[in-house]
């Protein structure tokens, strides 16, 4: 089945403790994305890549860090988590040499900060 | 600055009902626009991509129209189901792919017994 697998799914954490959301894909896409959604914000870009070894920041890139070593996994780290980093991440995966695309989503990691 | 608005931001209607969300734009160049489904705590789901050579795409009971001249889409939702109930978001996208895509905040559409 193809999937777009993220973990973990819920995660309480307290300021400074680094931590990763995994995020892997099984269509052999070679873009890969993460968001976060806030409410009454919406989806926000945080990075995406267009391959491996390819990463670029979105819109509210601070405080994250990325790397896409292989074309399946797409990590999102947090090195030092704050509390304003408290919110739902969506990861996402596509076909970039498709002009329109379907963009797959993860179920989402759900995270709080304390 | 690109920005997609959608409205209204919050709809209830009854089962059976039609109704039409709206998304207006001002992302420059423009090459697509897409609708998702979002069911409460999970990822969005596709449901529909349009070009602006496409004026009207349907999908089952959803359809989409789009006016690439005055920037507007909206989704028709035609015979709602509770299963309907979700928030719609409308994102459009500036250049081909999908590092330029610009996220509405999306419609919460409640469907009612």
């Amino acid at each position: 089945e193809a999937q777009v697998t993220q973990n973990p799914r819920y995660l309480i954490t307290v300021t400074g403790k680094k931590l990763t959301v995994t995020c892997s894909q099984n269509m052999n896409h070679e873009y890969m994305s993460w968001y976060r959604q806030d409410p009454g914000l919406g989806l926000r870009q945080i990075y995406y890549s267009m391959n491996v070894e390819v990463t670029d920041k979105g819109d509210v890139p601070e405080g994250y860090k990325v790397s896409r070593k292989e074309k399946r996994n797409f990590p999102l780290i947090l090195e030092s988590p704050s509390p304003n980093q408290t919110s739902l991440y969506f990861c996402a995966s596509g076909r970039a040499s498709s002009l329109t695309g379907e963009l797959f989503f993860g179920e989402g990691s759900r995270l709080t900060v304390l | 600055k690109n920005q997609v608005e959608q409205s209204p931001q919050s709809l209830i209607i009854l089962e059976g009902k039609n109704c039409t969300l709206q998304c207006n734009y001002t992302v420059s160049p423009f090459s697509n626009l897409r609708w998702y489904k979002q069911d409460t705590g999970r990822g969005p789901v596709s449901l529909t991509i349009m070009t602006f050579s496409e004026n009207t795409k349907s999908n089952r009971r959803y359809t989409a129209t789009l006016d690439a001249d005055t920037k507007q889409s909206s989704l028709h939702i035609t015979a709602s189901q509770l299963s309907d109930s979700a928030s719609y978001i409308c994102v459009v996208s500036a250049r081909s792919g999908y590092s330029t895509l610009t996220f509405g905040k999306g419609t919460m559409l409640l469907v009612s017994p």
